[in-house]
């Protein structure tokens, strides 16, 4: 299922870079999230967008920014990257029955 | 505030023995419950929703707003049930809160 692309796959950086993870889909939704997935702490919802010019935080949006640049695209960025934002990104989009969901970025910041 | 509160983050079965994996939730209005699935090197997918109250890969799940759970059952489980499985609540605003997870596995 690539109708939810999620790039790059895998990034390792250090700390205090500034990091873009793109998401992209052919699905049409308006509404798009992103979740960082951690073992024993299941997914967490970082930003969520409704449509190009609606932006919610979520619940842990410390560090973290978001751009809507059109319905079909949502960049998740970490301005100045620190080691407990390793973890493995989900995209997803919605059409208000479920969630579509990319196939993750996983993040590693040394 | 909405919740959901995935009791057991670990679980295993035997083939063959059924299977349920709890999940309790705390919302104050009228919710929407699902189960999303995630095997092995895969993107996470739904399973199932309870409004649908439908059967899918033999999983079932009843939402029971008295005990506010909505536990997911299988009664013989299967090895290519192996995975993480997570519980998530929807509420008015469409935002979508998930559990911890649990992972299941079932053994040959």
């Amino acid at each position: 299922d690539a109708d939810v692309t999620q790039t790059p796959r895998n990034r390792i950086t250090k700390t205090g870079k500034r990091i873009m993870l793109e998401c992209s889909q052919t699905k049409g939704h308006d509404r798009m999230y992103w979740y960082r997935q951690d073992p024993g702490l299941g997914l967490r919802l970082i930003y969520y967008s409704f449509d190009v010019k609606d932006i919610n935080k979520g619940e842990i949006s410390d560090g973290y920014s978001v751009s809507r640049q059109a319905q079909a695209k949502f960049s998740l960025s970490l301005e100045s990257a620190i080691p407990n934002q390793t973890a493995l990104y989900f995209c997803a989009t919605s059409d208000r029955e479920k969630l579509f969901f990319g196939s993750g970025t996983q993040l590693s910041v040394l | 505030a909405q919740r959901v509160t995935q009791p057991e983050k670990l679980l295993s079965v035997f083939k063959g023995a059924p299977v349920e994996l709890k999940c309790n939730y705390s919302y104050s209005g009228s919710p929407e419950l699902f189960w999303y699935v995630q095997y092995s090197r895969q993107r996470l997918q739904l399973l199932l929703r309870h409004i649908s109250r439908e059967s899918i890969k033999g999983f079932t799940a009843d939402l029971n707003k008295g005990e506010t759970s909505f536990h997911l059952k299988k009664p013989f489980a299967q090895e290519e049930d192996s995975a993480m499985y997570y519980c998530a609540l929807s509420g008015s605003n469409y935002k979508l809160t998930f559990g911890k997870g649990t992972l299941l596995t079932v053994n040959p």
